[in-house]
């Protein structure tokens, strides 16, 4: 069974950072193309950013480009996102998932509260 | 960057209902996929490929499109197909998704 477990979250003051984990099983990690999606409060979903099953390639949204940065460990077939400069406008449920043509499996999703 | 733009943003529908759902881009895209989401769970893939159910879709849905025009529609609905279904796509190393349709029961 494919599992993705999202942490990290919290609370952090703006201008701040953070590093969100996700701890993958139930598949071969190193074979698939991994992403974070996110959702603020009550909106709709937004892809942040995209990592190739290698990690030779990373693809970021304009709005966190410089600021965030995706990456993976294969051997502990774990995905990162470190958030550096946060803004309040980063608010939001951040989703792990497994990107093969779709985004097929999603985590369950770890909150992160930028706020003073 | 391809915007998706889906309609309408809400709707009610009975039971037994034909439902549709559309999503226009910006620009013309290859494909497009849709997302079952419930409040409080995390998405789910729903139709894959414009038209290819997911892993334990009912087959009440459908997905249909080409170019900038794409639909979900639901043939029946159902009770439990109360969500909100987000359509997706991907163009030159960019996502993007609609804003969502949320779709509640009459």
């Amino acid at each position: 069974e494919v599992q993705l477990v999202e942490s990290g979250g919290g609370l952090v003051q703006p201008g701040r950072s953070m590093k969100l984990s996700c701890a993958a099983s139930g598949f071969t990690f190193n074979n698939y193309d991994m992403a974070w999606v996110c959702q603020a409060p009550k909106k709709g979903l937004e892809w942040v950013a995209t990592i190739s099953y290698d990690g030779s390639s990373t693809y970021y949204r304009d709005s966190v480009k410089g600021r965030f940065t995706i990456s993976r460990d294969n051997a502990k077939s774990t995905l990162y996102l470190q958030m550096d400069s946060l803004r309040s406008e980063d608010t939001a449920t951040y989703y792990c998932a497994r990107y093969n043509n779709l985004f097929g499996y999603w985590g369950q999703g770890v909150m992160v509260t930028v706020s003073s | 960057e391809i915007v998706l733009t889906q309609s309408p943003t809400t709707m009610a529908a009975s039971p037994g209902e034909k439902v549709t759902i559309t999503c226009r881009a910006s620009s013309s895209v290859s494909y497009m996929h849709w997302y079952q989401q419930k409040p409080g769970a995390s998405p789910k893939p729903w139709i894959y490929d414009t038209s290819k159910l997911a892993s334990g879709v009912p087959n009440r849905f459908s997905g249909s499109g080409s170019g900038t025009s794409y639909s979900l529609t639901i043939s029946s609905m159902e009770t439990e197909d109360t969500a909100t279904y987000y359509c997706q796509q991907w163009s030159s190393n960019s996502y993007t998704f609609g804003a969502g349709t949320k779709l509640e029961l009459k």
